[in-house]
């Protein structure tokens, strides 16, 4: 069955530190999308990527559209104690409906 | 602008039981998508609605349901509760079809005893 495998499952990083994690599939996408989902919250956007090779950005975050369209990577730089969540990434295979990967836990110590 | 919003926030059911659960999408948003999130299965899609018409629907059993009003908002129905039916139920909105950017609620936290 169609799996989106997030590396890795959880990262335990002290604050200031860069984070890199990624997801891969063994289909090809033309739309990966990342997520972050704080605790008693619903996913919330960071990054969509809409072409093979993209690289995109929004203020600490980048993500990366990978050129075999099967993976992307998110980097966020600096990290924060606000960064603390699980991070999704997701494709779309039908009519808004995303395929959701198993998350990236993220703990960041002060 | 308001967000989307999704009531109850939590609820308490015995097994056989059934659960409405309801959701308001943003103002303008006439796509609206149901998830569900456990632990196990992470999240899941259940079904979209545009426009009143479901145009997708995951792989879940029939005793899960939804609608759609004209208004936009929507509600989603489970008979017949089972224990394993436990989880956080995530309603999205959405203003641009088909792209995966999607504005998601707090959810429903709904448990099964």
């Amino acid at each position: 069955g169609q799996q989106l495998n997030q590396s890795p499952q959880s990262m335990f990083i002290q604050e200031g530190e860069d984070v890199s994690m990624n997801c891969t599939s063994s289909s090809i996408f033309n739309t990966w999308l990342w997520y972050k989902q704080d605790p008693g919250e619903g996913p919330v956007l960071l990054i969509a990527l809409y072409k093979a090779g993209e690289l995109t950005s929004n203020g600490r975050l980048t993500a990366q559209f990978g050129i075999t369209r099967k993976d992307s990577f998110l980097n966020i730089s600096a990290s924060i104690p606000s960064d603390v969540g699980i991070y999704f990434c997701a494709v779309p295979t039908g009519a808004n409906n995303l395929f959701f990967g198993t998350g990236t836990r993220l703990t960041v110590i002060p | 602008k308001a967000g989307v919003t999704q009531t109850p926030r939590y609820l308490i059911k015995t097994r056989g039981q059934q659960v409405t659960l309801s959701c308001s999408p943003i103002s303008g948003h006439r796509s609206v998508s149901w998830y569900q999130q456990t632990p196990g299965q992470g999240l899941q899609f259940l079904f979209e609605y545009f426009s009143e018409t479901q145009r997708n629907k995951g792989n879940f059993p029939g005793r899960f349901s939804g609608r759609q009003f004209s208004n936009s908002r929507s509600e989603m129905n489970v008979s017949t509760l089972e224990l394993g039916d436990s989880a956080l139920y995530l309603c999205a909105s959405s203003l641009v079809v088909d792209t995966g950017e999607l504005f998601f609620g707090e959810g429903s936290r709904l448990t099964v005893l």
